[in-house]
């Protein structure tokens, strides 16, 4: 298995710009996750998927952070229009059963994003 | 907002010595803790997830406990390596039923040769 998958690894992007981020979980899984790490705050969640739909997005930190899930074999994140502060390393990790909180989650390698 | 801590947040070992270090939890609607292993450059790796109080889960040299009542899990690293170098996580996950973890900032262990 390829594990999860992310993409790009890394954009260099400037402010104001649209920016997607892309993620294809493990097969079979049914849950995938968002997470932001930041040297201030660590590992946070940004939103989460069970079964393609959107189940808590309570960490999306604005109007300007969008998610969607069309398929059990892809999502993405997108930033319009992006700022300095979204600088961040952006984590997809995804679960096999859903719901059960006892699940490993698998994280990608993750998209290390730069906003000039 | 759950508060999820880890201590310390950053430890130099020799290596061969043993070390351990904390996370401390919420200890009321407790559902799980999850310890995850990150080597630099790389992605989270599970290590453990515990679910019982008094559980102690071993793989390798690494250990960890739990203790729900007070809401801390200790992490145990016996005879540390080099390869043992990494960020050390843990996550918690509440009883509030959907699948959120909530991750403290880590514990940074240098093993010195």
């Amino acid at each position: 298995d390829a594990g999860v998958i992310q993409s790009p690894r890394h954009e260099v992007t400037e402010m104001g710009q649209e920016v997607t981020l892309r993620c294809k979980p493990i097969s079979g899984h049914n849950s995938l996750f968002w997470y932001r790490q930041t040297m201030m705050r660590g590992l946070e969640l940004l939103i989460y998927f069970n079964n393609n739909v959107p189940i808590d997005d309570s960490g999306m930190p604005e109007d300007r952070f969008s998610a969607k899930m069309p398929n059990a074999s892809f999502s993405t994140l997108k930033i319009q229009p992006s700022e300095p502060r979204d600088s961040a390393v952006y984590f997809c990790a995804s679960s096999p059963l859903g719901g059960l909180g006892t699940d490993t989650q698998y994280f990608g390698p993750g998209t290390r994003l730069t906003v000039l | 907002i759950l508060n999820v801590e880890q201590s310390p947040q950053s430890l130099h070992v020799q290596e061969g010595d043993s070390t351990n270090f904390t996370c401390s939890f919420p200890s009321s609607n407790f559902y799980a803790l999850h310890w995850y292993r990150w080597e630099t450059a790389k992605s989270p790796e599970a290590l453990f997830v515990m679910t019982l109080n008094g559980d102690e889960k071993k793989k390798g040299r690494i250990s960890a406990t739990l203790n729900t009542k007070e809401g801390y899990s200790y992490l145990y690293i016996k005879g540390s390596q080099p390869e043992d170098s990494a960020t050390y996580l843990c996550a918690f996950k509440s009883n509030f039923g959907n699948e959120k973890l909530t991750f403290g900032t880590g514990t940074r262990l240098t093993i010195i040769p």
